[in-house]
């Protein structure tokens, strides 16, 4: 079966420094994994996505993440934090073996950027 | 949020009674989904549906149905079985092939008293 781990529930980082928000996941085949943020009672929006090829992958509003097969890892982080960054970040992972099921989403993780 | 619109946006009901949520997409997308979002516990899986008439259970299908008859529409009902109904209510769509990302709605918040 297939789960992600957000191992914080919060992040709290200053405007200006760079900011990360962990995940790790568990999948039996290779994975695709993907970014989304949520703002206060909207849907989620999607920030990126990992399919296969560079490790780096780069989305919207200057966020990016980086995949790491042997951790089992695809971190996002941002170079410098906006207060405007403030809101849910939400990990998902479907496996590749199981074709084209539902994504499993982790618990996401509320960043809270400081001015 | 854009291509697909979910209503109302607040939605209030007694217990007892059963509600659908509604959940339109014009995006062309095969496949669609329910996730239930509840403080702390992320989003969970409710029910999916990959082709017109036909649609499998996810995680808390418990006291919840669905149906697709159109491509573009997949209600969502909350029955009066589901024992803690009030939460807010995504649904989404993507392409049927597995590298796509899902898109979502703006979400329902139900709430039952």
């Amino acid at each position: 079966a297939q789960s992600v781990a957000q191992p914080e529930d919060q992040v709290n980082v200053a405007e200006g420094n760079p900011l990360t928000v962990k995940c790790t996941y568990s999948v039996s085949g290779n994975p695709y994994l993907f970014w989304y943020v949520q703002y206060p009672n909207r849907g989620l929006q999607f920030l990126l996505k990992y399919i296969t090829g560079d490790n780096l992958v780069k989305g919207s509003y200057g966020f990016e993440a980086e995949f790491n097969k042997s951790q089992t890892s695809f971190h996002l982080k941002k170079p410098s934090a906006l207060v405007s960054d403030s809101a849910l970040y939400f990990c998902a992972v479907r496996d590749i073996v199981g074709g084209n099921t539902p994504l499993v989403f982790g618990k996401g993780t509320r960043l809270s950027v400081i001015a | 949020d854009g291509g697909i619109t979910q209503s109302p946006k607040y939605l209030f009901r007694k217990e007892g009674q059963n509600v659908t949520l509604s959940c339109e997409q014009n995006l062309n997308h095969d496949a669609m989904y329910w996730y239930r979002q509840d403080p702390g516990q992320g989003l969970r899986l409710i029910y999916y549906s990959q082709i017109v008439n036909d649609f499998q259970k996810g995680d808390i299908a418990e006291g919840y149905s669905v149906s697709r008859e159109k491509k573009e529409s997949f209600p969502l009902t909350v029955t009066s079985a589901q024992k803690n109904p009030t939460a807010f209510y995504l649904c989404a769509s993507s392409i049927r092939t597995e590298v796509y990302e899902q898109y979502f709605g703006p979400g329902t918040r139900l709430t039952v008293t």
